[in-house]
């Protein structure tokens, strides 16, 4: 089975400030997903940055970008010139292996950006 | 394009009764997901249809169950409400067979009383 953790409950950063949001994962996949996920006060979950776990590239996404490990199962993701709007709640998930149906979640991390 | 969309949007039920969820996917996406957030346990994933076919399921009782029609709009029922099942239900879709890219509804909040 899949575990996500985020050891960071809550952060916060000053706007236009780079943060980075921690995450680990262990999996006995080869071939997954890893996803960073963003959940605003509307409750939407809202698909932020997802990286192949057979690319060694790092994704990246205007501002957000990923660090990913695979050796050490770490995948952080930094956000850049951080943004009011990017006050939210952020969970780091992975997918159960090629053809999966199902994520597995992080407890999630509470930003906030500071003007 | 419509995104997906929850129904209610808040629910109010006392314990022993049984509610009905709604989900309309993105038009085009045959895949739903469900999956319920509470503070305590986080995001879970209760199960997920493809074609009318349910593929997966998550660990939870009996008590949760869930359809798609021919549409692929989705229904989740729980029965024998508890205490325990006030959380947020949040649905996905997804154009894809797997969960490579999922599109989240804005949920529904369930308060059992």
């Amino acid at each position: 089975a899949q575990t996500v953790t985020q050891s960071q409950p809550e952060m916060s950063v000053q706007e236009a400030e780079t943060v980075t949001l921690s995450c680990t994962y262990d999996t006995s996949e080869n071939n997954y997903y890893l996803f960073w996920y963003k959940q605003p006060p509307s409750r939407q979950m809202i698909l932020v940055i997802r990286q192949e776990a057979y690319k060694q590239q790092n994704a990246t996404e205007n501002r957000f970008s990923v660090n990913f490990q695979k050796a050490a199962k770490s995948f952080s993701l930094k956000i850049s010139d951080s943004q009011l709007g990017d006050t939210a709640m952020y969970f780091c998930a992975t997918d159960s292996g090629a053809g999966s149906y199902q994520l597995t979640f992080g407890k999630g991390t509470k930003l906030s950006v500071i003007p | 394009k419509a995104g997906v969309t929850q129904t209610p949007r808040y629910l109010i039920k006392t314990r022993g009764q049984q509610v009905t969820l709604s989900c309309s996917p993105i038009s085009g996406h045959r895949s739903v997901s469900w999956y319920q957030q509470t503070p305590g346990q986080g995001l879970q994933f209760l199960f997920e249809y493809f074609s009318e076919t349910q593929r997966n399921k998550g660990n939870f009782p009996g008590r949760f169950s869930g359809r798609q029609f021919s549409n692929s709009r989705s229904e989740m029922n729980v029965s024998t409400l508890e205490l325990g099942d006030s959380a947020l239900y949040l649905c996905a879709s997804s154009l894809e067979q797997g969960a490579e890219k999922l599109f989240f509804g804005s949920g529904t909040q369930l308060s059992v009383l």
